[in-house]
């Protein structure tokens, strides 16, 4: 099983609200990702679990809130989201080996912020 | 500060053709370099992984090869399809899980 999946595939969600996006892979990978990818953009690392020791990139707003309550469940947690905030969030897995990691990402959850 | 770049940005062949896709990379500390492929409005799927000690990978119809000294890679796509239309992303890995992406070229392969 080579597959990472996520849930939702699309949310549309309004200023307010708080929803969750999951991330889920089997592979025994220690290390889990979340990137935010506007249209026609690179995707840009938001946070890295790698064996349950989060990293954040700092400029990302404290309305996204990463969880790992497992290896091999990543959430995303969103909060009063902005508009702005619409893009494609991507979720990768790999493992943890000097250097010699493949990413393996996920389809996506496609988020439109109202 | 890493930074990846991607020429042409967009690139349009007919079908049958061989192509070169460009990336350039200004720190050659990398640990790898990695070619991936991606569909509109889909995830991304790993095409190539070169490690900073390799000087090229094959996979089928592709071909990509690293040098790390000028900072340059480039992804070789022979006899193209209309399948292969994408848009293909390289990315270094810095270490400290930063994976510096660059925008990608997006292809069009016309039957």
């Amino acid at each position: 099983d080579t597959e990472v999946t996520q849930t939702p595939k699309h949310l549309v969600m309004g200023m307010t609200n708080k929803k969750s996006l999951k991330c889920e892979q089997h592979m025994g990978h220690r290390a889990m990702y979340w990137y935010k990818q506007k249209a026609k953009k690179p995707p840009e690392l938001m946070f890295v679990y790698s064996y349950e020791k989060l990293s954040i990139n700092e400029s990302v707003p404290s309305r996204f809130s990463p969880e790992c309550p497992n290896s091999s469940l990543l959430n995303l947690h969103l909060h009063a989201l902005q508009p702005e905030d619409s893009a494609l969030y991507l979720c990768a897995s790999s493992q943890v080996s000097g250097g010699q990691e493949t990413q393996y990402f996920g389809p996506g959850t496609r988020l439109l912020v109202l | 500060k890493q930074e990846v770049t991607q020429i042409p940005a967009a690139l349009s062949v007919p079908e049958g053709e061989n192509l070169v896709l460009n990336c350039s990379f200004t720190d050659s500390a990398i640990y790898n370099l990695q070619w991936f492929r991606q569909d509109p409005g889909k995830g991304l799927t790993s095409l190539l992984l070169i490690q900073s000690s390799q000087r090229e990978q094959t996979s089928g119809r592709l071909n990509a090869s690293l040098d790390k000294s000028s900072g340059r890679s480039t992804l070789y796509i022979a006899a193209s399809q209309p399948g292969d239309s994408a848009t293909y992303l390289c990315a270094v890995d810095t270490g400290g899980f930063k994976t510096i992406f660059g925008a990608g070229t997006r292809l069009f392969v016309k039957a």
